[in-house]
């Protein structure tokens, strides 16, 4: 069966720029997560949704990052004004059921954000 | 104080040889813990994980880890490593003290040596 995809794979893009990374998540999947790995570390927490209900973004590093889930199945992660600073991997995971703590999280293969 | 701590950012082996890699945590109640791998240009799959059954925990790939209270460690072991073990392999914890949400220590990259 199909896995989490995100789009795109690779983007790079201007100093200044708004950018916007897509996440479609395994089918019936309620609960989705965005995370940020810098080279060399583990993915850090960004947001997560049930369903379309944003549940948590405090891991969002300041206000030019947004998250949307309007329907409760695809989600878009926006970088507004884009810095060097955020050249990173972007990851999404969902899982079946309500953020569960034990509740497994599959992962897409992420986008490499380059921002020049 | 980090959550997760991953000793040894790089780990070598040989092939056939034991797999060790070294998780620790920090939590003032026993959490869920999690083993990750990640293979070149793939995302994250899971290995195994820990929900406070039992204690050693079987995954995939031959890939077992045992929870130590008293250690606070979740260690991962392979009895014989393969060349297609060859990846980076991240530990994580989640817990109502995490807010639900996945925690990683910061990765090790295992190379097997033929």
């Amino acid at each position: 069966g199909a896995g989490v995809s995100q789009s795109p794979r690779y983007k790079v893009t201007k100093r200044g720029q708004d950018v916007a990374l897509r996440c479609d998540p395994i089918s019936g999947h309620v609960s989705l997560y965005w995370y940020r790995q810098a080279l060399g570390q583990g993915p850090e927490f960004l947001t997560y949704f049930n369903y379309e209900a944003q549940q948590d973004k405090s891991g969002l590093p300041n206000d030019r990052f947004s998250a949307e889930r309007p329907e409760g199945s695809i989600s878009t992660l926006t970088i507004q004004r884009t810095e060097q600073r955020d050249s990173a991997m972007y990851r999404c995971a969902s899982s079946l059921v309500p953020s569960g703590s034990q509740e497994t999280q599959y992962f897409g293969p992420g986008t490499r954000l380059l921002v020049l | 104080a980090q959550s997760v701590t991953q000793l040894g950012s790089h780990v070598s082996v040989s092939e056939g040889a034991l797999v060790l890699l070294r998780c620790n945590y920090s939590s003032s109640v026993p959490p869920y813990l999690f083993w990750y791998v990640q293979y070149p240009n793939q995302g994250l799959q899971l290995l195994l994980k820990y929900t406070s059954a039992a204690t050693l925990v079987k995954g995939i790939n031959g890939f077992e880890a045992e929870f130590k209270k008293s250690e606070t460690s979740f260690h991962l072991t392979k009895p014989s490593a393969h060349m297609s073990d060859a990846a980076e392999y991240f530990c994580a914890v989640s817990g109502r003290e995490y807010g639900n949400k996945l925690v990683f220590g910061a990765g090790t990259i295992l190379r097997v040596k033929s």
